[in-house]
């Protein structure tokens, strides 16, 4: 068990809706990031957010948005969504400094039909 | 997109017998690390490495970050069944350019009993 807690597990949704992912980081950890893992991309980079703030952004779509709570939890918000959007995506957390292994939660499947 | 590339992409082996995998960038990391996934969960870390040349060992697991920090492999030695699922090398620069990962396409390995 990592530590970083994701919910729901999955999610099924239709074209054009909007859903919310959530994300609760290991306990002391400042940092969150988002990754999407989609069968022909691998996992790729979303964002950062450290202590609330925007730290660094990936290739996150502009209909993708994500926030990090006073209590450091996360969500990342997908609206308008595509059939192309289906994947796995994954959050991870880590401790203050620039070279902190991550650590992942078992991340949240969507599935847009 | 991917910096990493990793290699091989897929290896079919008996229990028992040694893996060796490696990952090679066109740019410098200053940590390397290798994941492993389990289907339906997310990677989880297995060895991280923080200096060039350096060496590191978790049980059957044996990791290095190469010379020119372009580069790292991982050796699995005396592979058991629990060993199937699929190993990401990651990269992290670390510094201003941040403690985010960029991830090679993963080695799915299969263990034959």
């Amino acid at each position: 068990d990592s530590g970083v807690t994701q919910t729901p597990k999955h999610l099924i949704t239709a074209t054009g809706q909007r859903v919310t992912l959530r994300c609760s980081p290991r306990s002391g950890d400042l940092s969150v990031y988002w990754y999407q893992q989609s069968l022909d991309q691998g996992l790729q980079f979303l964002i950062q957010y450290y202590n609330g703030e925007e730290r660094a952004k990936g290739n996150i779509l502009e209909r993708f948005s994500a926030q990090q709570f006073p209590d450091l939890h996360s969500e990342l918000n997908l609206s308008s969504l595509e059939l192309g959007d289906s994947a796995l995506y994954f959050c991870a957390s880590s401790v203050v400094g620039s070279n902190s292994p991550l650590h992942f939660g078992n991340g949240t499947r969507l599935t847009v039909t | 997109g991917q910096q990493l590339n990793q290699s091989p992409q897929s290896m079919f082996i008996q229990e028992g017998e040694d893996v060796s995998m490696n990952c090679t960038s066109s740019s410098i990391f200053n940590t390397w690390l290798w994941y492993k996934q389990d289907p339906g969960e997310g990677p989880v870390l297995l060895i991280a490495l923080y200096k060039a040349g350096e060496l590191t060992s978790n049980g059957r697991l044996t990791a290095q970050f190469g010379i020119t920090r372009k580069d790292s492999f991982l050796n699995i030695s005396a592979s058991i069944p629990s060993d199937v699922g699929i190993y990401f090398c990651a990269g992290q620069k670390g510094g201003t350019s941040g403690s985010r990962l960029t991830f090679g396409e993963g080695t799915q390995l299969t263990v034959n009993p």
